[in-house]
């Protein structure tokens, strides 16, 4: 049953902790992107990475960090630095090609601050 | 700066009847369009694309419009369901090796039994 995983559903995050939400997908897709959407607003690209070993900032990247070891995972790192991280995050994957811009998402987490 | 743009926060229509989601780009650059469906607490799914080389595309109950020169799409779902409320996204690219998608802000429809 291919799709994309996220974990955890919920997390929680105290002042000045860095916390590190995963991604998981079995679809073969070679790219990757992290989303954030905060009430009544669209989803914001974080970062996202085309291929292994290589990522981009996207719009709202400060704040956050990503790694990309595995073709299947990319886990999001939210830092100290990030001083609003109260969010839905939302991952989401595409395969390359003609098909690249269908992204297919996973459930979310939503973070929140304690 | 927004550049997806979809003024109607809200739409409420009866079941069985037509639902008109609007969207308004503003970079001309743009030329692949995809709407998305969301349900709460969940991730939003792909529902049908267009790409600016058409005016239309169809499937099933969904089908969008594109009028480029207006910079205006539209996404109309005939008969609507109950099952057919969630928020609805309107995302735009331009292409090419760019692999960003620019979101509007939704629409939440509700489609009243």
């Amino acid at each position: 049953d291919g799709g994309i995983t996220q974990s955890p559903k919920y997390l929680f995050r105290k002042e000045g902790q860095n916390v590190t939400l995963s991604c998981e997908q079995n679809l073969n897709h070679d790219a990757m992107y992290w989303y954030r959407q905060d009430p009544g607003q669209g989803l914001r690209l974080i970062y996202y990475s085309q291929i292994v070993n290589d990522f981009q900032k996207g719009d709202i990247a400060e704040g956050y960090s990503v790694s990309r070891e595995k073709k299947e995972s990319f886990p999001l790192t939210v830092t100290s630095a990030q001083k609003n991280p109260t969010a839905f995050y939302l991952c989401a994957s595409s395969m390359e090609g003609v098909a690249k811009n269908i992204q297919y998402f996973g459930a979310g987490t939503r973070l929140s601050v304690l | 700066d927004q550049q997806v743009k979809q003024n109607s926060p809200s739409l409420s229509v009866q079941e069985g009847r037509i639902s008109i989601l609007n969207c308004d780009y503003t970079n001309s650059m743009f030329d692949y369009f995809l709407w998305y469906k969301k349900y709460p607490a969940e991730g939003p799914t792909f529902l049908i694309s267009i790409s600016s080389i058409k005016d239309k595309n169809e499937d099933g109950r969904f089908t969008v419009f594109l009028n480029k020169s207006a910079k205006h799409l539209s996404l109309h779902i005939v008969p609507s369901q109950p099952g057919d409320s969630a928020v609805y996204f309107c995302a735009a690219t331009t292409g090419g090796s760019n692999y960003k998608l620019t979101f509007g802000k939704g629409t939440l429809l509700t489609v009243n039994p």
